[in-house]
């Protein structure tokens, strides 16, 4: 596509229930990333794929959080038993074969834990 | 750990005027450097991407610097317009890995 897409835009959810967000990358963009920015915070990073491999998840919170990517297409990152604390803008973007391409953000997803 | 600041967290500026946004970042072993806008509600757009050799670079009435050195950035906005409001974020990448770590932004608000 032309660009970086993430669904659904806006999520709100159950504390405990699970929850899904999707991202499709740029085609032919082999490197994807996630990224979360709470209100009135930084971004912070998430997760790191390379076609399907994730070399680096150092960012991911706790067990409850965990990510895959289908070749190097989708990513879904999933959200166990939600907390309040989740509640959090979740951006994704993409980059032809990582940092020295720069990247290409989507428009994220505001999920809301109530 | 690498700590990027960005200062002022706001600034207001009348149209026309030229500004300097600045970043600074403590560890000066970055690989490059982005720059970024957020509009509210939507994603980030890429500005600028420095490499860390290189010290600076342009696209039309926008200027980013980089000196390692001294850990610090700036992004020169020439002739500024209503349009150029946004929170303008910078952001670091290192030698092997690939996350970016960001600075917490300086929103701009230009004044017609």
């Amino acid at each position: 596509g032309a660009g970086v897409s993430q669904s659904p835009s806006n999520k709100v959810t159950e504390k405990g229930k699970d929850v899904e967000l999707r991202c499709d990358p740029i085609s032919g963009h082999t490197a994807l990333y996630w990224y979360r920015q709470r209100l009135g915070q930084g971004l912070e990073f998430l997760i790191y794929f390379q076609g399907n491999s994730a070399p680096d998840k150092s960012g991911l919170p706790s067990d409850r959080f965990s990510a895959e990517r289908t070749g190097e297409s989708v990513s879904t990152l999933t959200i166990q038993r939600t907390q309040q604390e989740d509640s959090a803008v979740y951006l994704c973007a993409s980059s032809l074969a990582g940092r020295d391409y720069g990247y290409t953000f989507g428009s994220g997803t505001r999920l809301t834990v109530v | 750990k690498q700590e990027v600041t960005q200062i002022p967290a706001a600034l207001s500026v009348p149209e026309g005027e030229n500004l300097v946004l600045n970043c600074s970042f403590t560890d000066s072993a970055i690989y490059n450097l982005q720059w970024f806008r957020q509009d509210p509600g939507k994603g980030l757009t890429s500005l600028l991407l420095i490499q860390s050799s290189q010290r600076e670079q342009t696209s039309g009435r926008l200027n980013a610097s980089l000196d390692k050195s001294s850990g610090r950035s700036t992004l020169y906005i020439a002739a500024s317009q209503p349009g150029d409001s946004a929170t303008y974020l910078c952001a670091a990448t290192h030698f092997g890995n690939e996350k970016l770590t960001f600075g917490t932004g300086t929103r701009l608000t230009i004044i017609p």
